[in-house]
């Protein structure tokens, strides 16, 4: 039974650039979360998508954006770049029903560099 | 706001010891989940327990034991006899009850790193 998978796991990109990471979600899943984990940190909520729509959002700028597939899968996109979004971009799939108990499971990450 | 606190930054210990891991919590939600996470150096978190605002009893699982107090908003997690596998950086994290919309985010602390010496 595969796991949660993110794509990729390393990437080095540039200020001003845009990113799209990937996540497929645990089988049977239909939600995903994305966190952002700076370093020496915890998870920050980006945002969580259910049914192709977003349904809930942190605290962060417009730059970050996503997309709900038909299959589960997701994108988190961030445009222009800043060196301040240099972490681990963490997905977290769920059921609807697990999402409200918060109970997550986690891919290993995609580590952006923003150089 | 929700708010999760963990003062201890990094432990060591050495192989054998116990070790207990503080959480602090803060929250206006009268119904609310309290977790653990672990993070290995792979970066996944993996989960190791859930308790919703309702349940007090502590609860023992193998060598890991948590102690929930309300009245102190403490969420503590201890690992008894502890083992260099158990080496990570640890999360406690607490959810919101849900909303109407049936969805909500998982508020993290800032994590411990336990570093389990031979």
């Amino acid at each position: 039974d595969a796991g949660v998978t993110q794509s990729p796991t390393h990437l080095i990109k540039t200020r001003g650039q845009q990113v799209t990471l990937r996540c497929s979600p645990k089988s049977g899943h239909d939600t995903v979360s994305w966190y952002q984990q700076a370093l020496g940190q915890g998870p920050q909520f980006i945002f969580q998508y259910y049914e192709e729509e977003e349904r809930q959002r942190g605290n962060f700028p417009d730059r970050f954006s996503g997309h709900q597939f038909p299959n589960y899968s997701s994108e988190l996109n961030v445009n222009a770049l800043l060196l301040g979004d240099s972490a681990l971009y963490l997905c977290a799939s769920s059921f609807m029903t697990g999402v409200n108990t918060g109970e997550l499971f986690f891919g290993e990450g995609s580590r952006l560099t923003v150089l | 706001a929700q708010k999760v606190t963990q003062a201890q930054t990094e432990i060591s210990v050495v192989e054998k010891e116990d070790v207990t891991l503080d959480c602090v919590y803060e929250t206006r939600d009268t119904t609310y989940y309290l977790f653990w996470y672990k993070q290995p150096p792979s970066g996944e978190l993996v989960f190791l327990i859930r308790r919703n605002s309702f349940d007090e009893q502590n609860e023992i699982s193998g060598r890991y034991s948590w102690n929930f107090q309300k009245s102190t908003s403490s969420f503590n997690f201890t690992i008894t006899a502890s083992q260099v596998v158990d080496s990570a950086v640890y999360f406690c994290a607490l959810s919101e009850a849900v909303n109407s919309g049936g969805y909500q985010k998982v508020t993290f602390g800032t994590g411990t790193k336990l570093q389990v010496i031979p």
